[in-house]
């Protein structure tokens, strides 16, 4: 079956310690993304990516890296940098309809893996 | 399990009874909407959506119900089950812009 895997499901680590948490797709979609998700709040765009080796910042990027080196690849790196790093990280990916830019996400669902719990004490 | 929403709104409803989630969304250039499911512990799966040339679209057990005239989106789902126990967010995307906006979400309950 076509899915999204995000590995591992639950991560703990240090303050002040980097941390990369892992997106894998099969679906052959272009487009990437990886939201951060806290009690109460809806989904906040980190990072999206809509081709290899290309990636844009969203609306909370400060103290997250990521990279974009496959297809079926995002990685994304929770740095020291990151104030309040605790929290349930969700990646998803998208078809891109229109690749030579413009609405390119307007039409097109998100499909989403299962998460990464990562707490940091 | 996760608990994805401590605050949400929530809804509790008898099973086998239909329930209505409502969304007000915020952006009157936002034209296509989304509602999706997110069971404690998974990612969000994609329900249901619609564009906004339309104002009703019917699915599986579930109809989306869009009104622009007060920029209000709501997901009823017949018959409710057990297994709809779920978050329900909805999300819209501004013409003017590349991303997608969710909204906080309505913790749905059933009762037996």
């Amino acid at each position: 079956d076509g899915g999204i895997t995000q590995s591992p499901k639950y991560l703990f680590r240090k303050e002040g310690q980097n941390v990369t948490l892992s997106c894998e797709q099969n679906l052959n979609h272009d487009a990437m993304y990886w939201y951060r998700q806290d009690p109460g709040q809806g989904l906040r765009l980190i990072y999206y990516s809509q081709i290899v080796n290309d990636f844009q910042k969203g609306d909370i990027a400060e103290g997250y890296s990521v990279s974009r080196e496959k297809k079926e690849s995002f990685p994304l790196t929770v740095t020291s940098a990151q104030k309040n790093p605790t929290a349930f990280y969700l990646c998803a990916s998208s078809i891109v309809e229109d690749p030579t830019g413009g609405f390119w996400i307007r039409n097109s669902p998100l499909h989403f893996g299962n998460g990464t719990r990562l707490t940091v004490t | 399990g996760e608990s994805v929403g401590l605050h949400l709104p929530t809804l509790s409803v008898q099973e086998g009874d239909n329930s209505i989630i409502n969304c007000a969304y915020s952006n009157s250039a936002s034209d296509y909407f989304i509602w999706y499911k997110q069971e404690s512990g998974k990612g969000p799966q994609f329900i249901i959506d619609i564009r906004s040339n339309m104002d009703k679209r019917q699915g599986q057990r579930v109809t989306v119900l869009l009104n622009k005239t007060v920029k209000h989106l709501s997901l009823q789902i017949a018959a409710t089950q057990p297994g709809d126990s779920a978050v329900y967010f909805c999300a819209e995307t501004p013409s003017s812009a590349s991303k997608i906006i969710f909204g906080s979400g309505t913790r749905l309950s059933i009762r037996p």
